[in-house]
């Protein structure tokens, strides 16, 4: 059965810092894997999307990779702002048609 | 706008009463889906559709039943709902491509409280 875990599970750092956030998934047998942020009380917002052929993906400040093969991705977030708190949650779908997420990854950039 | 809305956005009801939360998209998508996101258990798959009259069970569909007479519409019913089927609920929907390029876009929530 496949699980998600993201570590850390909360992460408060300085504005202006670049920082890794953490994926892993036990079963490497994916069709994609997916990064999507959720502001608190909110809905979720993608930010990338990674099919299990490609190895990363960018979008202006996030970068996300993947390697299948050791069951991880890093979602990378550069010079990091206020803006960007929110919880960082990871999804993979893989056989069944099923999505399993993980539990999220808490942010916080200190002004 | 492209777009997924769910309906109602607050509910509150009482055990064994009931009830449909509607979710509907616009983007003609072949896949949708129900979560629940309960503090501590992250986000939780109910149930999925792959089409019109082809849906399946997620992780977690004890207590729920769905529907997919139209392309657009999903509908959760809880037929009689629980306490513990208090929760924040999403719909999402994507295209279903079997390459895996299939991006997922979720509706804003139902946030449920059955007492």
């Amino acid at each position: 059965k496949q699980e998600v875990t993201q570590i850390p599970a909360a992460l408060s750092v300085p504005e202006g810092e670049n920082l890794v956030l953490n994926c892993s998934f036990t079963d490497s047998a994916i069709y994609n894997l997916q990064w999507f942020r959720q502001d608190p009380g909110k809905g979720l917002t993608s930010l990338l999307l990674i099919q299990s052929s490609q190895r990363e993906q960018t979008s202006g400040r996030l970068n996300a990779s993947l390697d299948k093969s050791s069951g991880r991705s890093t979602l990378y977030i550069a010079a990091s702002q206020p803006g960007d708190s929110a919880t960082y949650l990871c999804a993979v779908w893989s056989g069944g048609f099923k999505t399993i997420f993980g539990a999220g990854t808490r942010l916080f950039v200190k002004a | 706008e492209a777009q997924v809305t769910q309906n109602p956005r607050y509910l509150i009801t009482v055990t064994g009463k009931k009830l449909t939360v509607t979710c509907s998209q616009n983007m003609n998508h072949e896949y949708m889906s129900w979560y629940r996101q309960d503090p501590g258990l992250g986000l939780r798959q109910i149930y999925y559709s792959m089409n019109v009259e082809v849906t399946d069970k997620g992780d977690v569909p004890e207590g729920y039943k769905v529907s997919r007479k139209e392309k657009r519409n999903f509908p959760l019913i809880l037929e009689s709902p629980s306490p513990n089927q208090t929760s924040l609920y999403f719909c999402a929907s994507s295209l279903y491509q079997l390459a895996g390029g299939r991006e997922q876009y979720f509706g804003p929530g139902t946030r449920l409280t059955v007492t």
